[in-house]
């Protein structure tokens, strides 16, 4: 397995800016990258997939980045609102095979908190 | 549309107990499913996954196992918990790149 980083400090941001959050890996690059939200005592959910050999992913207010060459991932909230107040995880496919979907590994997650 | 439902939503138990924790999951055929847990402050640690009735693989050695006794439902268990099996468990399921996660358990081992 490989180490994923990301940022263990809360994200404190206040409303209408925009969040950026760092995804860091250490070994391989993955077939592809995935960001969830999670919510205190709930489980995750899917926002964002960007595959490796995309650059930039667009959901609504979100963007995510893929950099295999930094093996870096940056995710983007931006004009963000206090909705948005989260943790914020990045999972990485740990599969190569069909057989195996679903074998992510997962970061500790960067906890965002959008103030008024 | 597909749900996943996974129970209960809290448990207390003493150490040395026995543990079920049961999902299921509706409106899918033949999903790959999976056991998580997550440490206070920790990313999710895959514990189990399944890609088909009666098979497991175990990615965490420890004294929790899993079953998968029909297509959508799937089972994690102990003989007697120890109080490092404390966490908040989660089961998900895919047929694709991306996974949906249940409410999730909270454990506490006393």
């Amino acid at each position: 397995s490989q180490k994923i980083e990301q940022n263990s400090e809360a994200l404190n941001i206040q409303e209408g800016k925009t969040a950026t959050l760092t995804c860091n890996y250490t070994n391989y690059s993955p077939a592809y990258l995935q960001w969830y939200r999670q919510d205190p005592g709930r489980g995750p959910v899917f926002l964002l997939l960007i595959r490796e050999n995309e650059k930039e992913k667009r959901k609504e207010r979100l963007k995510v980045t893929f950099d295999t060459t930094l093996k870096q991932s940056l995710f983007h909230i931006t004009a963000s609102q206090p909705a948005d107040s989260a943790t914020y995880l990045c999972a990485l496919d740990m599969s190569m095979t069909t057989d195996s979907w679903g074998k992510l590994q997962f970061g500790a997650g960067t906890q965002v908190v959008v103030t008024p | 549309s597909q749900t996943i439902h996974q129970w209960p939503a809290t448990l207390v138990q003493p150490v040395g107990s026995p543990l079920s924790l049961e999902c299921t999951v509706e409106g899918t055929s033949n999903p790959n499913l999976y056991w998580y847990r997550q440490a206070a402050g920790r990313g999710l640690q895959l514990l189990f996954y399944s890609v088909g009735i009666g098979q497991i693989s175990s990615e965490v050695p420890q004294n929790l196992s899993a079953s998968r006794p029909q297509d959508r439902q799937f089972i994690l268990s102990s003989k007697k918990l120890l109080l490092s099996d404390s966490g908040f468990y989660l089961c998900a399921w895919t047929s694709g790149e991306k996974l949906f996660f249940g409410s999730g358990t909270q454990l506490s081992v006393l």
